[in-house]
């Protein structure tokens, strides 16, 4: 079955700290790809997106990730955080690449401390 | 321009009660979809709309119903209230097109607590 993993439940990092966040996806054909993230008591937005092209993406609010196709992954990366940065952020994935269902990972919940 | 308008925000239910979620988008968009959210896991679809008059299962559908008589309008019915029913719900539209850019735009979800 397709599944999308994030590595990390919940990180914890001080203001300024470089951002890693892990998302592997389990299909082999075509994908497109996601990051949204859901700020306390909103809903979800989308962060930054990959289709095709240049598989280094960047987003919006600084955030910027890499397609790896060899290795199933797409990290979402930001060189130093904020405290507005603390919310749940969520890998997802459209196998097939075309208009249908999104996989969502479970989330890894950012907290960053000023 | 509201995007997609989810309502109620809050409700609680005692178990058995039925309701029903409305989501509605003023942005023409042909597909349409219902996820829940529960703690600590992953959104799951329920269910899906690819047009007016058209609905698809997706991964968790049982205990829920859904309709789409026109394309803005896609409720969510629950009709037998279940305490594994608790969950936040976000309903969510896209425009149709491979290579359009199709970003799914959600509501802002509606928490629902079944006692």
């Amino acid at each position: 079955a397709q599944s999308v993993s994030q590595h990390n439940h919940h990180v914890i990092l001080s203001e300024a700290a470089s951002l890693e966040l892990g998302c592997n996806y389990s299909y082999g054909g075509t994908v497109n790809l996601f990051w949204y993230v859901q700020y306390p008591g909103q809903h979800l937005q989308l962060l930054l997106k990959y289709f095709s092209g240049d598989p280094l993406v960047k987003g919006i609010k600084g955030f910027e990730a890499e397609f790896i196709k060899s290795k199933f992954s797409f990290n979402l990366r930001k060189p130093s955080v904020q405290w507005s940065d603390t919310a749940e952020y969520f890998c997802a994935v459209r196998p097939g690449g075309s208009q249908g269902n999104l996989i969502f990972g479970k989330g890894t919940k950012l907290s960053v401390k000023p | 321009n509201a995007g997609v308008t989810q309502t109620p925000k809050f409700r609680i239910l005692k178990i058995g009660q039925s309701m029903t979620l409305q989501c509605a988008q003023d942005m023409n968009h042909n597909y349409m979809y219902w996820y829940r959210q529960d703690p600590g896991m992953g959104l799951k679809l329920i269910y899906y709309s690819v047009g007016a008059g058209i609905t698809d299962k997706g991964e968790v559908p049982n205990g829920y119903n859904v309709s789409r008589s026109t394309t803005e309008d896609f409720p969510l019915r629950l009709e037998l209230a279940a305490p594994s029913q608790t969950s936040v719900y976000f309903c969510a539209s896209s425009a149709p097109g491979t290579f359009s850019g199709n970003t799914i735009y959600f509501g802002e979800g509606s928490w629902l607590t079944v006692v």
